[in-house]
């Protein structure tokens, strides 16, 4: 059936480290997007891509398509970064298909 | 008010009581969707609204049933839940079935 999966499962960094988190999907898809959820459970949206790199400040992310997976790169980690990173897909029809996610934990 | 808003943000309700969450988008979206995030589950689809018409069923229990008036609300009426519905509940809207805005969820406690 159709998948999506990230890893690691979790990631604990010290403040101001690089992080680099994956998302593999089995098929061709429409639509790729990266989110953060807080704490408080609400999905912020990163990056719209289902193909090509984005920056956004000290996050980027890159999707290969022909290869099927996607990467989110996040530099000089703070924080406010803490929280669980979700990649979603839609593969050709409504359903947005999520990941089950990278709890990322940053240290002071 | 911008973006997706919901409410409430939290609701405890008993097996028999009948409620409603309600969800408006301000971003001029055509589509609307109901998902629900249980603890240690991916999130998963449970209805999409296309212009107001239903699209989607993902296989949801009757007890849940979703109305959508126009393309800027959408609801979703509970009633006789049980414990294992509890979870947090998000409503999302795109444009054209693109780019998905979520709103900060509901957190619902059936008890």
């Amino acid at each position: 059936g159709i998948q999506v999966e990230q890893s690691p499962p979790d990631l604990i960094l010290q403040e101001g480290a690089n992080s680099t988190l994956r998302c593999n999907f089995s098929d061709s898809v429409n639509n790729l997007q990266w989110f953060h959820q807080n704490p408080w459970g609400q999905l912020i949206n990163l990056f719209y891509i289902p193909s090509g790199t984005k920056q956004n400040g000290r996050l980027s992310a890159t999707t290969v398509a022909t290869e099927r997976y996607s990467l989110l790169y996040i530099s000089s980690s703070q924080t406010t970064d803490s929280g669980v990173y979700f990649c979603a897909v839609n593969f050709g029809n409504e359903k947005l298909t999520f990941g089950t996610g990278t709890r990322l934990t940053i240290i002071p | 008010e911008t973006g997706v808003t919901q409410t409430p943000r939290h609701l405890v309700m008993g097996m028999t009581n009948k409620k409603s969450l309600k969800c408006e988008q301000h971003l001029g979206h055509n589509a609307m969707y109901w998902y629900k995030q249980s603890a240690k589950k991916p999130l998963e689809l449970m209805f999409v609204y296309s212009l107001e018409e239903r699209v989607e069923n993902n296989s949801v229990p009757s007890r849940f049933s979703p109305e959508c008036p126009n393309s800027s609300h959408l609801f979703l009426h509970l009633h006789t839940l049980q414990p294992e519905d509890s979870a947090l509940y998000l409503c999302a809207s795109s444009l054209d079935r693109r780019e998905q805005y979520f709103g900060p969820g509901t957190r619902l406690t059936v008890t």
